[in-house]
């Protein structure tokens, strides 16, 4: 199984500031239909995951573009430009090049 | 508007059983694969189990193979998860998601299964 690691487990932001979290896979995650399989989540207290980025870098219908992907082969980055109250809760990132699709730990972001 | 809704979710003793079920709103369940997921309480969500349009093509993580059957009734835009053999660690919210391409872009808000003697 492909292992999903995430750093930090944990991020305190002033409202305004950029975040920045890493998430590196054990292998690579670049299908071979030439498509890398990387999303990321956003799970709010209460609330099932919501999808944010598929692909890397692309976002999903309706989510600000203060989110935003990167990355390629084994290491990827979400970045958001400037850290709103709404953006507290656990990210997480998720693999689905091949089953079992995995996720991260998860990297839980609060505001100071 | 596109929903998921699970149910059946309940308190069962340790090597009992449960059925869930997922019925889907707003889109038509049988032109998509879906999936089960759960979240053990503090931890990150698990994939469980994976089902083709057709029902024709499953799969399962190895924590549950042998144990957990998924099934769809297209019919009535339903899907289920037979859980036999429930352990202790089968405790976990338990959600469906809807699969597109290679990401799930619609979620339930999930049914509870707690495995306690």
């Amino acid at each position: 199984d492909i292992v999903m690691t995430q750093t930090p487990v944990s991020l305190s932001v002033t409202p305004g500031q950029p975040a920045s979290i890493s998430c590196k896979s054990s292998q690579s995650l670049l299908h071979g239909d030439g498509r890398t399989y990387l999303c990321w989540y956003l799970q709010k207290p209460g609330q099932p995951p919501q999808l944010l980025i598929y692909e890397v870098s692309n976002r999903f219908s309706g989510v600000p573009d203060r989110f935003s992907g990167s990355g390629s082969g084994t290491d990827f980055t979400l970045k958001i430009s400037r850290v709103e109250a709404e953006d507290v809760g656990i990210y997480y990132c998720m693999h689905s090049v091949q089953h079992p699709w995995t996720f991260g730990q998860g990297t839980k972001v609060d505001i100071e | 508007e596109v929903q998921l809704l699970e149910s059946g979710g309940s308190l069962v003793q340790p090597g009992g059983s449960v059925r869930l079920s997922c019925a889907a709103a707003g889109f038509t369940l049988g032109n998509y694969a879906m999936n089960w997921v759960r979240q053990a309480p503090g931890k990150a969500p698990e994939w469980v189990s994976y089902i083709s349009t057709s029902g024709g093509n499953t799969d399962y993580a190895d924590s549950v193979k042998g144990r957990f059957t998924i099934s769809r009734d297209n019919s009535k835009n339903t899907l289920y998860l037979q859980m036999n053999s429930l352990r202790v660690e089968d405790t976990a919210i338990y959600y469906c998601a809807k699969k597109y391409y290679y990401y799930m872009d619609v979620w339930g808000k999930g049914t509870t299964v707690t495995v306690s003697s």
